[in-house]
């Protein structure tokens, strides 16, 4: 499975919607798709499991749709902090696979 | 609070072995599948291995098939990778996480092991 993610960089401003996309070289079971942000120098975080159910925590301006072979992210009224690296994750029968990324920047 | 601490990382000769552990603490280990994630300076996040909460199933990515092997110790909650044969190009931070629904729900903070002569 092949995932490409696009943008590859967004840059906004705070106050603005993103919107990010990812598209999988196979259809599978929606239920299979997550989001996660990444901040330098920090671990992922969780932000959507199942395309569409936020992990605890994460706040409702992010929100994740999407089924078959396309998924979108996305964030609304961007806050400071959503500046960041978002990965796509399709999981496998016996394996992850991550999309190469899109950065978001101010 | 679940949390997740790598350890053992560090520069490593090529074709020489290492092993990464991972200590898990505020959940019920012994319920959860694992996973090890790595990221190469720069670069994006690259699935390395699974295994299933009993460790009875592990299942790698193809560039690390047949040179690492995860395993775990329930009774320590403690998560493991050993890695052999290593290349420059496993030069990476190392991270462990849990296995959610169909996610890897938490993670650590990672190990930077650097392959290098």
């Amino acid at each position: 499975i092949v995932l490409t993610q696009s943008p590859g960089t967004l840059a906004l401003s705070p106050g603005e919607r993103a919107t990010l996309s990812c598209r999988t070289s196979q259809s599978d079971n929606s239920n299979y798709f997550a989001w996660y942000q990444q901040k330098p120098g920090q671990a992922p975080r969780l932000l959507i499991f199942g395309a569409s159910s936020r992990a605890t925590g994460i706040p409702d301006r992010f929100s994740g749709s999407g089924s078959g072979t396309d998924f979108t992210l996305t964030i609304d009224r961007l806050e400071p902090e959503d500046f960041a690296v978002y990965y796509c994750q399709q999981y496998g029968r016996s394996a992850i696979t991550f999309g190469q990324g899109t950065r978001l920047e101010i | 609070q679940v949390q997740l601490v790598e350890s053992g990382g560090g520069v490593v000769q090529p074709e020489k072995s290492l092993r990464l552990s991972c200590a898990a603490s505020g959940f019920t280990f012994s319920t959860f599948a694992m996973h090890w994630v790595r990221q190469a300076p720069g670069k994006g996040l690259e699935w390395v291995a699974v295994i299933s909460f009993d460790g009875n199933e592990e299942y790698y990515g193809d560039s690390v098939k047949g040179r690492f092997t995860i395993s775990r110790d329930n009774s320590k909650n403690k998560l493991y990778l050993q890695m052999k044969s290593l290349r420059a190009e496993d030069t990476a931070v190392y991270f462990c996480a849990r296995d959610g629904r169909w996610s890897a729900d938490y993670w650590g903070q990672g190990t930077l092991v650097t392959v290098s002569s």
